[in-house]
């Protein structure tokens, strides 16, 4: 069963408006959270982070929050650029040494940014 | 520019083949990572290794083996491939408890 879950398969947002994506996890012992943007026929690349301790990261135009309680975090993008079109993928990890940096990764949702 | 490289974009196999996905990455990361990507299941731990000669069985290892005789060098083994393995492979690197590098993947076709 995925621990990881992202229940929207696929977004399609006007450039310049807010994109809101969303991601559920279902393990309690994660505290630190990611987020992974996927290019076609490349490899994932970095996007954002965020520690439990946090409930709210930002960096330039991306901006990741959590909600601890609710077991929910969202990525939101603003703006919207034709170039954020992409699968991203929310990430999880436990952030223990024993847990080696494996990360748990949601189904992923497909952006696509019209002009 | 740290940069994970994998053998092959595209590979097509014979069911019951014998099949090695290669992976390098030159930042001298300690953990190494093979993940399998297929469509509304995201992205699922196939083996992973902490150090040279060590390796840990992630969330769906049947069927894969994996070696790790070098740092840099991270290989992927499917002992007698299947249809069912017929997947993206992604090979990942990371420094410790940080984000993970990916390389650009393996499309392979298990016929």
């Amino acid at each position: 069963d995925q621990q990881v879950k992202q229940n929207s398969p696929s977004l399609s947002v006007q450039e310049g408006r807010i994109s809101i994506l969303n991601c559920d996890y279902t393990n309690s012992m994660f505290d630190y959270f990611l987020w992974y943007k996927k290019y076609p026929a490349e490899g994932p690349t970095f996007l954002i982070s965020i520690s439990s301790i946090k409930d709210k990261n930002e960096d330039g135009r991306f901006t990741v929050f959590l909600n601890k309680s609710a077991k929910h975090l969202s990525l939101h993008i603003v703006p919207s650029q034709p170039g954020d079109s992409a699968v991203y993928f929310c990430a999880a990890s436990e952030g223990t040494p024993d847990s080696w940096g494996k990360l748990q990764f949601g189904a992923g949702t497909q952006v696509v940014v019209t002009p | 520019d740290v940069k994970v490289t994998q053998s092959s974009r595209y590979l097509v196999k014979r069911t019951g083949e014998k099949v090695f996905l290669e992976c390098v990455q030159d930042m001298d990361h300690e953990n190494m990572f093979w993940y399998r990507q297929d469509p509304g299941l995201g992205l699922r731990l196939i083996y992973f290794s902490y150090d040279v000669k060590m390796k840990e069985k992630g969330d769906i290892p049947e069927g894969y083996s994996v070696s790790r005789e070098k740092k840099e060098r991270f290989s992927l083994i499917l002992e007698s491939a299947s249809t069912n393995q017929t997947s993206m492979y992604l090979c990942a690197s990371s420094p410790a408890l940080d984000e993970q590098y990916f390389g650009p993947g393996t499309r392979l076709t298990v016929t």
